[in-house]
């Protein structure tokens, strides 16, 4: 089965850890995105990725960071710099780097931070 | 400015009722992509349809339409005959072809659909 993997489901850290969040695809997409979904509103984009070894920043970059050292993975470190972590974190890939393309998306990690 | 407008926050219906969930947009851009996915109660979003600026006829996938009206800057979602499976939050989203235009989403609509 092709798709988006995203480990683990529901992950809970104390304050002042830093916790990656896994996020694996086998379908061959040149191009990963991470958002960030809080209660109520609408996906926000933390980093993406358009290309194995290169990746950008998104519009809430501060207090994350990725690698693309895979084609199929692009994990997500939320660091203490973080002031707000606690959110869904959703993972998403498509075949090719322009936005223009539909995006697939994992079923997303539940982060908890106290 | 890209903007994308969910007037809607949530919808309750009773099954078998028609129900159409609005999306107004907003863009510079003179082509551009309107996306709709929906999210359901397990959180994963599924990719639902993407129409190009240049399509405007409105487009049928089973119980399924959407109405494009480049006038109104709007791209609607109705669903027939809704279902209790159609729970779920619909999110309506837009690019651009620029490649600083990355996609847009819209708050969402949560739909609860009732036996």
């Amino acid at each position: 089965d092709g798709g988006i993997t995203q480990s683990p489901k529901y992950l809970f850290r104390k304050e002042g850890q830093n916790v990656t969040l896994s996020c694996e695809q086998n379908l061959n997409h040149d191009a990963m995105y991470w958002y960030r979904q809080d209660p109520g509103q609408g996906l926000r984009l933390i980093y993406y990725s358009q290309i194995v070894n290169d990746f950008q920043k998104g519009d809430i970059a501060e207090g994350y960071s990725v690698s693309r050292e895979k084609k199929e993975s692009f994990p997500l470190t939320v660091t203490s710099a973080q002031k707000n972590p606690t959110a869904f974190y959703l993972c998403a890939s498509s075949v090719g780097a322009a936005w223009t393309y539909e995006q697939y998306f994992g079923p997303g990690t539940r982060l908890t931070v106290t | 400015a890209q903007k994308v407008t969910q007037a809607q926050t949530e919808i309750s219906v009773v099954e078998k009722e028609d129900v159409t969930l609005d999306c107004v947009y907003e863009t510079r851009d003179t082509t551009y992509y309107l996306f709709w996915y929906k999210q359901p109660p397990s959180g994963e979003l599924v990719f639902l349809i993407r129409r190009n600026s240049f399509d405007e006829q409105n487009e049928i996938s089973g119980r399924y339409s959407w109405n494009f009206q480049k006038s109104t800057s709007s791209f609607n979602f109705t669903i027939t005959a809704s279902q209790v499976v159609d729970s779920a939050v619909y999110f309506c989203a837009l690019t651009g072809t620029y490649n600083t235009d990355k996609l847009i989403f819209g708050t969402g609509t949560r739909l609860q659909v009732f036996p």
